[in-house]
């Protein structure tokens, strides 16, 4: 069956740089794309951008000059970095497939920025 | 940037009550909008795609409609289970725009 989990550090310091990976399984992320999508505290749901079935990227363009994101598919893993954290970058990190909506979603990884 | 204008934020109603939550598109969307529900805690979950298709094993009292810039999402008969919050959210243009959700609370 579809599965993608999160993972990545808990914390981060302000200023630095945040890497999440999602392993996915039961689907290949060259026939679907990988998307990331977040949500701070008591907030509402921000796409931030995908990894498309042909690698090409799209970003959300209030992130972009931030965010990177690529894919290993040999390991069925697709990777979000994002630099120059803040405070409001706090929140829970969920990736998601979808070529069109979003039908199958991880359970996200909660990610605070904090000193 | 297409903005989803979602209504109510919040909502409270009864068991067995029908409720109804509205998204408007700053654009035509082509019908190409999804519906979540998300429990505290977890993940966001499809129950609707393309305005009315209702994703498999999702109960028949939840529902879709619209076209063009304007959209509704309805449970008749609300049961306990259905205590969340819903988002919509629109795929006809990136970037990927979600309302800002509305939460239902029992009356």
């Amino acid at each position: 069956q579809v599965q993608l989990k999160e993972s990545g550090p808990g914390l981060v310091q302000p200023s630095q740089t945040l890497s999440l990976t999602c392993t996915v399984s039961g689907f290949s992320l060259t026939s679907n794309s990988v998307h990331w999508v977040r949500q701070p505290p008591g907030k509402g749901l921000e796409w931030m951008g995908g990894i498309w079935g042909d690698g090409s990227t799209d970003y959300n363009s209030a992130l972009k000059s931030r965010l990177s994101i690529s894919r290993d598919t040999s390991k069925s893993q697709v990777f979000l970095k994002m630099n120059s954290l803040q405070t409001d970058d706090t929140a829970i990190y969920f990736c998601t497939r979808g070529d069109w909506y979003f039908d199958f979603w991880g359970p996200g990884t909660m990610v605070t920025v904090s000193s | 940037d297409i903005q989803m204008t979602q209504s109510p934020p919040s909502l409270s109603a009864s068991l067995g009550d029908k409720v109804t939550i509205t998204c408007q598109a700053s654009q035509n969307i082509n019908k190409y909008i999804a519906w979540y529900q998300q429990k505290p805690g977890k993940a966001p979950g499809l129950l609707i795609h393309y305005t009315s298709t209702l994703v498999s094993g999702i109960p028949s009292r939840f529902s879709g409609s619209g076209s063009g810039r304007d959209y509704s999402f309805s449970i008749s008969n609300v049961e306990s289970e259905d205590i969340a919050s819903y988002y919509c959210l629109q795929y006809d243009n990136s970037p990927y725009t979600f309302g800002a959700g509305t939460k239902l609370e029992l009356k």
